[in-house]
């Protein structure tokens, strides 16, 4: 079956520096959608992204879909410590199917 | 826009005992709905998905079952609750095809 992998599991950075989570899937994949769960709370979408390619921003955040639609990455430049919680990717496949990735925790020192 | 209704937020049960969880949906018809648990400091696991009432798919084997008596309501329920059904459980609803996951609030299970 489809798997979704997602690096890294962990990520403490200082305040200010970037991060970067990575996603790759076993499959070409329809879509792929990013949620952000805050620590205590549930996951919140993020944004999609369908095209080969596409990259699309939200302030600080820029989203990347790979040109084989089977890879993907969340970059966040500047991190403050309002970006604290686990970033999860997840892949649609033609199915319908959505598969999440582990998560990336990331944690921001002040 | 999706409205979630999740209960209880927190709950705390000894082994062998009964479970029910339920969710329901506001502001979609006919939608897809999920059951994910997830562990303390872990990913998101599929338990249950149901396409339609009276439509339940199990992702995993468990000690769990799942049941959509109406539309917009699922349940998620165990006869005899294990120290390992501890976790965080999510219901999830999904509209139209491609759009996104809309998750509850969670339930915190804890099994003493």
């Amino acid at each position: 079956g489809q798997q979704v992998m997602q690096i890294p599991q962990y990520q403490h950075v200082q305040e200010g520096e970037d991060f970067t989570t990575y996603c790759n899937s076993s499959t070409t994949l329809s879509n792929i959608q990013w949620y952000k769960q805050r620590p205590g709370g549930h996951p919140v979408f993020l944004i999609q992204l369908v095209k080969s390619g596409e990259v699309k921003k939200q302030k600080r955040l820029t989203f990347q879909f790979g040109e084989a639609k089977k890879n993907s990455s969340l970059h966040i430049t500047a991190t403050q410590t309002t970006d604290v919680g686990t970033y999860f990717c997840a892949g649609q496949n033609a199915g319908n199917m959505l598969t999440f990735g582990g998560g990336t925790r990331l944690m921001v020192k002040p | 826009s999706q409205t979630i209704h999740q209960w209880p937020a927190t709950l705390v049960q000894p082994v062998g005992s009964p479970l029910s969880l339920e969710c329901t949906v506001e502001g979609t018809s006919n939608p897809n709905l999920y059951w994910y648990r997830q562990a303390a400091g872990r990913g998101l696991q599929l338990l249950f998905y149901s396409v339609g009432i009276g439509q339940i798919s199990s992702e995993v084997p468990q000690n769990l079952s799942a049941s959509r008596p109406q539309d917009r309501q699922f349940i998620l329920s165990s006869k005899k609750l294990l120290l390992s059904d501890s976790g965080f459980y999510l219901c999830a609803c999904r509209g139209e095809y491609n759009s996104p996951l809309h998750f509850g609030n969670g339930t915190r299970l804890t099994v003493t």
